[in-house]
């Protein structure tokens, strides 16, 4: 049973074309997150829901839109993109547990990765 | 959340225990310490983490100095399958992401 997955693993696509990339996670978590890892290899959060809501907006152009249709999915859909969204795209997720000791809240669940190949 | 140095490769022998240091002189009385780890190809897993006692599962253990000032991962009997880049972050617990940032880590080599 996959915990975190990812769809498409991998998007070639053209400059000015408008895509989309889906995570579904099963974990029952109420927290889920898109990150960007670019090819210095750093990895970078880009946006956080909560409950659906967006609670974590971090630098990014607004042609990047995520949205969460429930709480065990949260997409992100891209317009117009560039030559520099090129990356790999991750999903997580975490579960909201405070009451165990060290509290579980920031234990990130990662998807497989999406590799995005701008042309 | 603050920031964090590690050595940016390690080698260690199949079967032996892999020691990865990790500096966080400027972390805050309630950041936590998180390990993750990457194998090639393949997103982040995490492996443990703590805030001042030493924290033990069944992939590692995680030692923090008493000033919390540094930590070291430790994998007891490291394989071929832990070749990975290792990240060490320091956070809030109920942080949701605010300046989450992963990299560039340690590559651990396992040798045979």
């Amino acid at each position: 049973d996959t915990a975190v997955s990812q769809t498409p693993k991998y998007l070639v696509t053209q400059m000015g074309n408008d895509k989309s990339i889906k995570c579904e996670q099963n974990l029952g978590h109420d927290t889920m997150y898109w990150y960007k890892q670019d090819s210095k290899k750093f990895l970078k959060i880009m946006f956080s829901y909560n409950n659906k809501e967006l609670i974590i907006n971090e630098t990014v152009p607004n042609r990047f839109s995520p949205k969460s249709p429930d709480k065990a999915h949260l997409n992100l859909h891209i317009n117009s993109l560039e030559l520099g969204d090129s990356a790999v795209y991750f999903c997580a997720s975490s579960p909201k547990i405070m009451t165990v000791y060290p509290p579980r809240v920031n234990e990130q669940f990662f998807g497989p990765g999406t590799r995005l190949t701008v042309l | 959340d603050a920031k964090t140095t590690q050595p940016p490769s390690m080698d260690c022998a199949e079967g032996r225990a892999a020691n990865l240091p990790c500096n966080h002189s400027t972390i805050s009385g309630n950041e936590y310490v998180y390990w993750y780890r990457q194998i090639h190809s393949q997103g982040p897993q995490y492996i443990i983490h703590g805030l001042k006692n030493n924290e033990t599962n069944e992939m590692a253990s995680l030692i923090i100095t008493e000033d919390r000032k540094s930590s070291t991962l430790i994998l007891p009997h490291a394989t071929l399958r832990d070749t990975a880049v290792y990240y060490c972050i320091v956070r809030e617990a109920g942080n949701y992401g605010q300046n989450f940032v992963f990299g560039p880590g340690t590559r651990l080599s396992v040798l045979p």
